[in-house]
């Protein structure tokens, strides 16, 4: 049974860069593709990207001017990065495995984004 | 993008009584494969979400089959046959056909 386990800092100043990661348990990491989504309270449920294996990306458009996602298939691992953050970026942050549908998540990371 | 548009947004139901949650996408969602990518999520509170149902109709392992899905193109529904207590929480429509995803604004199931 995969498990996916995210930590990064909870806390920003505006402008600077979030960074969170996501480790993956139990096994099928080359086998999917793995995303970041995040949720407000004022916009819901919003799909940031995707990556696989291989380091190939698929973006939305409304954030891949500041978003990178990088894995590490080394450590089973994948990472986000959004830079330039802003107080609209406060959100849980989620990672989970896509199956043109995320079909496990992990536990969510509160960024809140505040001078 | 594809705007997904759920309602009811508020729906309060009597335990053991049916519910039915509408999903209505802005263009079709089948896919260049003939599949549609049509998800349904469960969200309890202070939960991450939990998917329930994927292209359309297929349950996940583990989910009650109380919980059924259905519909075509561009319109879709989830339905409970018999609301249960464990089923309070917001249910969202998902769209994995066109980049980028997007999910509906979510509908807010709760016990009368």
């Amino acid at each position: 049974q995969v498990q996916l386990q995210q930590w990064g800092a909870g806390l920003l100043k505006p402008s600077e860069t979030l960074s969170l990661t996501c480790a993956v348990y139990g096994g099928s990491f080359g086998t999917y593709y793995w995303t970041w989504i995040r949720q407000t309270p004022g916009k819901g449920l919003e799909w940031i990207g995707e990556i696989n294996h291989s380091g190939s990306t698929n973006y939305n458009p409304s954030l891949k001017s500041r978003v990178t996602i990088s894995v590490d298939m080394s450590r089973n691992q994948f990472s986000l990065k959004l830079t330039s953050v802003t107080a609209a970026d406060t959100a849980i942050y989620y990672c989970a495995r896509e199956s043109r549908g995320p079909d496990c998540w992990g536990q969510g990371t509160q960024v809140t984004v505040s001078s | 993008d594809v705007v997904m548009t759920q309602s009811p947004l508020s729906l309060p139901v009597t335990l053991g009584q049916p519910a039915s949650i509408s999903c209505r996408s802005s263009q079709s969602l089948v896919y260049s494969d003939g599949n549609t990518y049509l998800n349904w999520f469960q969200q309890r509170p202070g939960q991450s979400p939990r998917r329930l149902i994927y292209k359309i109709s297929n349950r996940e392992s583990g989910v009650p089959d109380r919980f059924s899905g259905s519909g075509s193109g561009t319109g879709f529904t989830l339905k409970i046959s018999r609301v249960e207590a464990e089923d309070v929480g917001v249910y969202y429509c998902m769209q994995g056909t066109h980049y980028p995803w997007t999910f509906g604004q979510g509908t807010k199931v709760e016990i009368k």
